[in-house]
């Protein structure tokens, strides 16, 4: 079974806010919560993190449930560049996991 | 940011060849980084895991014999495909894992595209 369920594709407006949802209702109670972008052809780029508290950096903002069941990235005010795919990905830190990449939500942004 | 270099950024040989892959953390130690393969359209595939001064872990169905890799300091790794063949075309790609305090955090090099004629 999938680890997470994201939306296959997504379209954003330029300029907007894009949010783009992941389903982990199986995480574990010492799993995070990390999401990375794919640019393509490109190497992934890590976006941010959070276990339980939602957390903002300078590229995007992370709302995590209270049951931390599903977790929302969101891209305040998405460019071109945003282009991507999106992967939402649970792990746990210090458990010898490894990051597995599934099939992520792949977002286009719209001029 | 962690920055994580890998070189060559492409290559293309003869089948029959080898080549090396060099995955470098530029500014930051990594005991431990990784190896990754993705073929066209599809996600990325872990191939192995690299921790400094002892041998790799490959995933099942990994050939280590085929895939070598070295992690002889704590900020480089390279991954030598032997004998390569057309099939081993794909892109690689290596991450290296950056502690913090109690946080992990993997940072990805840009990839290196193989191609094996």
């Amino acid at each position: 079974d999938a680890k997470t369920t994201q939306p296959t594709s997504m379209d954003c407006a330029e300029g907007r806010a894009a949010n783009l949802p992941c389903n982990h209702s199986t995480i574990s109670g010492n799993e995070y919560v990390y999401w990375y972008r794919q640019i393509h052809s490109q190497g992934p780029q890590y976006i941010i993190h959070g276990l339980k508290n939602n957390e903002t950096n300078e590229m995007a903002s992370l709302i995590i449930t209270e049951d931390r069941k599903s977790s929302t990235l969101i891209l305040p005010h998405a460019t071109l560049r945003d282009t991507a795919v999106y992967y939402c990905i649970p792990i746990s830190n210090f458990g010898n996991e490894k990051l597995t990449f599934g099939t992520g939500t792949r977002l286009t942004i719209i001029p | 940011g962690a920055v994580v270099s890998q070189h060559p950024s492409w290559v293309i040989c003869k089948s029959g060849t080898s080549v090396k892959i060099e995955c470098r953390s530029l500014d930051f130690q990594a005991t431990t980084m990784f190896w990754y393969r993705q073929f066209p359209k599809q996600s990325l595939m872990l191939m192995a895991t690299s921790n400094e001064g002892s041998k790799a872990t490959y995933e099942q169905g990994v050939e280590k014999d085929k895939f070598l890799i070295n992690h002889a300091s704590l900020t480089l790794s390279t991954l030598t495909v032997t004998s390569a063949h057309p099939e081993d075309s794909s892109f690689y790609i290596c991450s290296a894992r950056r502690t913090e305090l109690i946080e992990e955090t993997q940072y990805f090099g840009p990839g290196t595209r193989l191609l094996v004629l």
